[in-house]
């Protein structure tokens, strides 16, 4: 059973730009939950989506955005970078948004 | 949604029960806790929930006191392996959202 994958693994970007986080579920999971972790600090929830739908969302702003796909696959977009949007993206997918949640490695953004 | 508080930081030593206490005091009678981990800035790694009895898996066991008001995550036998950040999370929902509500952990360190 192979869990959940994230890509890229690191990705440098400048202020301004937008940039595009992608997450696949682990199998047969249906539920994805997107978290920011700055250093030295634990995760913050950006948003959920259930079933193609957003299903909560956490204190960020609208540049922050997501899309699931019918396979349940994920993507965070994150519009007009700043400096402060540098750190680890993590998602975490579950099998319905009551259950446990797994997570993925995580992106590492950096935005210079 | 309910805060959890843990100490900074705990040694143990190695092959020894690592005992990591969680004050959660606003707990809800329908909020369930739940512990994970993270190494080395990894993505968080699940090790166990529960929300009135205590549970055990082959990772750990979950005490939770009677009032629920705290609970304690016990490694049997620890290793060096076990060296991580320890978060307590107590999850509720809010309007149909399961979201985790991290705060800064415990940093444990395993010592040879």
């Amino acid at each position: 059973e192979t869990g959940v994958t994230q890509s890229p693994t690191h990705l440098i970007k400048t202020r301004g730009q937008q940039v595009t986080l992608r997450c696949s579920s682990q199998s047969g999971h249906n539920t994805v939950s997107w978290y920011q972790q700055a250093l030295g600090q634990g995760p913050q929830f950006i948003f959920q989506y259930y079933r193609e739908e957003e299903n909560g969302r956490g204190n960020f702003p609208p540049r922050f955005s997501g899309l699931q796909f019918p396979n349940y696959s994920s993507e965070l977009n994150v519009n007009a970078l700043e400096l402060d949007d540098s750190a680890l993206y993590l998602c975490a997918s579950s099998w319905d948004h009551a259950y446990e949640q797994y997570f993925g490695p995580g992106t590492r953004l950096t935005v210079t | 949604d309910a805060k959890t508080t843990q100490p900074t930081s705990m040694d143990c030593a190695e092959g020894r029960a690592a005992n990591l206490p969680c004050n959660h005091s606003t707990i809800s009678g329908n909020e369930y806790v739940y512990w994970y981990r993270q190494i080395h800035s990894q993505g968080p790694q699940y090790i166990i929930h529960g929300l009135k009895n205590n549970e055990t898996n082959e990772m750990a066991s979950l005490i939770i006191t009677e009032d629920r008001k705290s609970s304690t995550l016990i490694l049997p036998h620890a290793t060096l392996r076990d060296t991580a950040v320890y978060y307590c999370i107590v999850r509720g929902t809010t309007s149909g959202t399961y979201k985790y509500i991290f705060g800064t952990g415990t940093r444990l360190k395993v010592l040879a």
